[in-house]
């Protein structure tokens, strides 16, 4: 089985700060791993994945996750937020041995782009 | 054009009622979910279909019960309302039947009120 953790729930950042969304996951077999962000009252929408090879992935909008093997951690980054990055985002990974592709969500993260 | 559209947007209903809540996909993929997302965003996969065929059924109450007509459609039926049923459903469609590591293109999401 897999589980994975979101380890803030808010953030809260400047505008033009950079900032990092924490994700953790465990899981016995290997995953796929992706982040999904989602704006008020819409679905979500997908920002990047890993899928296999180069450990930083680059999404839309600026952003950038890297995938840490040994700890397990797919964080993502974006070097400078604006207003509209408001939103909450899911991290979520799902076992390469699924043919259903069953997806394990985190908790999210609401990130809170101040003026 | 919409990918996948959801109706109702908003449904709001009396404990015991039975509902359905429709989702539409044009994006030609083969595989449709229906998730839940409760009142802390937490987002869980309930069903999925493949070609109709159903792939995932997660510990659902037997109240709820999809239904797919064809591979564009995938509805949700939820009998004898509860109050813990109250939260948003999202519908979702990914390309192919074995990808695990599939995007997954979400609808905006139907907020379900129960009194």
């Amino acid at each position: 089985a897999q589980s994975v953790t979101q380890l803030d729930s808010q953030v809260p950042v400047f505008e033009e700060a950079p900032v990092e969304l924490r994700c953790n996951y465990s899981s016995s077999v290997s995953v796929y791993l992706f982040w999904y962000v989602q704006y008020p009252n819409q679905g979500l929408q997908l920002l990047l994945k890993y899928l296999s090879g180069s450990t930083l992935v680059k999404g839309i909008n600026g952003f950038e996750a890297e995938f840490n093997k040994s700890q397990t951690s797919f964080h993502l980054r974006k070097p400078s937020v604006h207003i509209s990055d408001t939103a909450e985002y899911f991290c979520a990974v799902s076992a390469h041995s699924s043919n259903t592709g069953k997806l394990i969500f985190g908790q999210g993260t609401t990130l809170q782009v101040k003026p | 054009d919409t990918a996948v559209s959801q109706t109702p947007k908003y449904l709001v209903t009396q404990m015991g009622n039975d509902k359905s809540i429709k989702c539409e996909q044009n994006l030609g993929h083969d595989t449709m979910y229906w998730y839940k997302q409760d009142s802390k965003k937490f987002l869980k996969i309930m069903f999925s279909y493949n070609n109709k065929e159903l792939i995932i059924n997660e510990t659902v109450p037997n109240r709820f019960s999809p239904k797919s007509p064809d591979k564009a459609h995938l509805n949700l039926h939820i009998n004898s309302l509860e109050l813990g049923d109250s939260a948003v459903y999202f519908c979702a469609s990914s390309q192919g039947g074995s990808g695990s590591y599939n995007e997954q293109f979400f609808g905006p999401g139907t907020r379900l009120t129960v009194l």
